[in-house]
């Protein structure tokens, strides 16, 4: 089944742009990925569906600041204007041969 | 408004049984794969089962497998997780979630918090 490689951690200014990675494991590179949100002492929350053409569909009521982009393995999650409620985990899902997968996680902090 | 609402968590002692319970509503669940997450404290999350709409496919991960048994009551609009050997790493925060039509998740619940004491 597939690994999902995230970052552990990464940070940027309010108001800035920040650009989270999940890579894909060797020949698993044209999965579909889901990305979740999940702020301090919450659940989960689904942002979007993530394609490797990089088409996405996003959650209801999710942003327009929530982007994503695919390269390669590679699939991307770009927030634009950080706001202090962005600072959360974010983890990657995908789903292979009746195994849901998760990646590690991105510990995001907003400065 | 999709909602799925987890009950049935608590404290339960190492080698021990417990039901969770989710109630969904919202949305036809019949017509939807449903999957059981655990986060532990401080970790990340880890898928634990999954069932078909029908309930014609279910899945575990290794680490439960054959302790904990998944199933739902489409009538009743539910989703059931019959945990039994408990063991201390099976404390974490439950989530009930659905699948959209790529088999990934796009709603979860709440979360119910189960805690094994050895």
């Amino acid at each position: 089944q597939p690994v999902l490689t995230q970052s552990s951690s990464a940070s940027a200014s309010l108001g800035s742009s920040v650009k989270l990675t999940c890579t894909l494991s060797s020949g698993h590179g044209g999965y579909t990925i889901a990305w979740h949100q999940q702020q301090p002492g919450k659940a989960p929350r689904y942002l979007m569906k993530l394609e490797r053409s990089g088409s996405y569909n996003k959650g209801s009521g999710v942003p327009d600041r929530f982007s994503g982009s695919s390269s390669g393995a590679d699939r991307y999650l770009t927030i634009s204007n950080l706001q202090f409620e962005d600072e959360a985990d974010y983890y990657c899902e995908t789903w292979d041969s009746n195994t849901r997968v998760f990646g590690g996680g991105t510990k995001l902090t907003v400065l | 408004e999709v909602q799925l609402v987890e009950s049935g968590g608590g404290l339960v002692r190492s080698g021990g049984s417990l039901r969770l319970s989710c109630a969904a509503s919202g949305f036809i669940f019949s017509s939807h794969n449903m999957n059981w997450v655990r986060q532990a404290p401080g970790k990340g999350l880890e898928w634990v089962a999954s069932i078909s709409s029908s309930s014609s496919y279910i899945f575990y991960a290794d680490s439960v497998r054959g302790r904990f048994t998944i199933s739902r009551d489409n009538a009743k609009n539910s989703l059931f997780l019959q945990m039994s050997s408990l063991r201390a790493d099976d404390t974490a925060v439950y989530y009930c979630a659905r699948d959209m039509a790529q088999l990934l998740i796009d709603y979860w619940g709440q979360g119910t918090l189960v805690t094994v004491s050895s």
